[in-house]
């Protein structure tokens, strides 16, 4: 069973500038999540999706960060514009449902200079 | 609210030591308990879960934990650690109600020395 795809592995912009990673979950599965992992710091919730409806995006920057979710599948998380603070690991992760086990991609390590 | 607390951001062990990793957690709702641990520029892996029954839970890769409800605590051990066992593990609770969301502890650095 293929995992959690996710691209680009690795981004390197300057502050300012936009950014978009890339979510493929693994087949069939319905909730899809974004986290925000800190260098030091366990992941932060950001967005949670349950199709292609939001269930959660309390934590999300909204005036920057933005995500979607066409067709209940694949995700995109945009950041516009990035700061210096945005740089981190973000990691998608997906679910058959909201109570089943989460499985996570191997993320996108951004770096805002 | 809910928060988790890991009480050491590193623990280095010498190999087929025992280990114990801490964790603590805040919740004013109930909760399921988990570990992840993350290999260097790797996602998560579930180690292991306690959703409910017996307090003694065993996981992957030779680590149980153990659910103490009256001291809010979740800590993960392993008889003898090796090498391969060196990577960053990761305590969370998960809210039972609504978005069931996760919640994450900041992290404990495990390295083991030969």
């Amino acid at each position: 069973e293929a995992g959690v795809a996710q691209s680009p592995r690795y981004k390197i912009i300057e502050k300012r500038q936009s950014v978009a990673f890339w979510c493929n979950p693994i087949s069939g599965h319905a909730t899809l999540y974004w986290y925000q992992q800190i260098l030091g710091q366990g992941p932060k919730l950001l967005i949670q999706f349950q199709n292609n409806g939001v269930v959660d995006d309390s934590q999300l920057p909204k005036d920057r960060f933005s995500a979607e979710r066409l067709k209940g599948v694949d995700s995109t998380l945009k950041i516009q514009p990035a700061k210096l603070e945005d740089s981190a690991v973000y990691l998608c992760a997906s679910s058959l449902g909201l109570k089943d086990e989460q499985f996570f991609g191997p993320g996108t390590r951004l770096t805002v200079l | 609210a809910q928060s988790v607390t890991q009480l050491d951001s590193q623990v280095p062990v010498f190999e087929e030591a025992p280990v114990e990793l801490r964790c603590n957690y805040s919740s004013s709702v109930s909760v399921y308990l988990f570990w992840y641990v993350q290999y260097p520029n790797q996602g998560l892996q579930l180690l292991l879960k306690y959703l409910s029954g017996s307090t003694l839970v065993k996981g992957i890769n030779g680590f149980e934990a153990e659910f103490n409800k009256s001291q809010t605590s979740f800590h993960l051990r392993k008889p003898s650690v090796h090498i391969s066992d060196t990577a960053e593990y990761f305590c969370a609770v998960r809210i039972i109600q609504g978005a069931q969301k996760l919640v994450f502890g900041q992290g404990t650095r495990l390295t083991i020395n030969p």
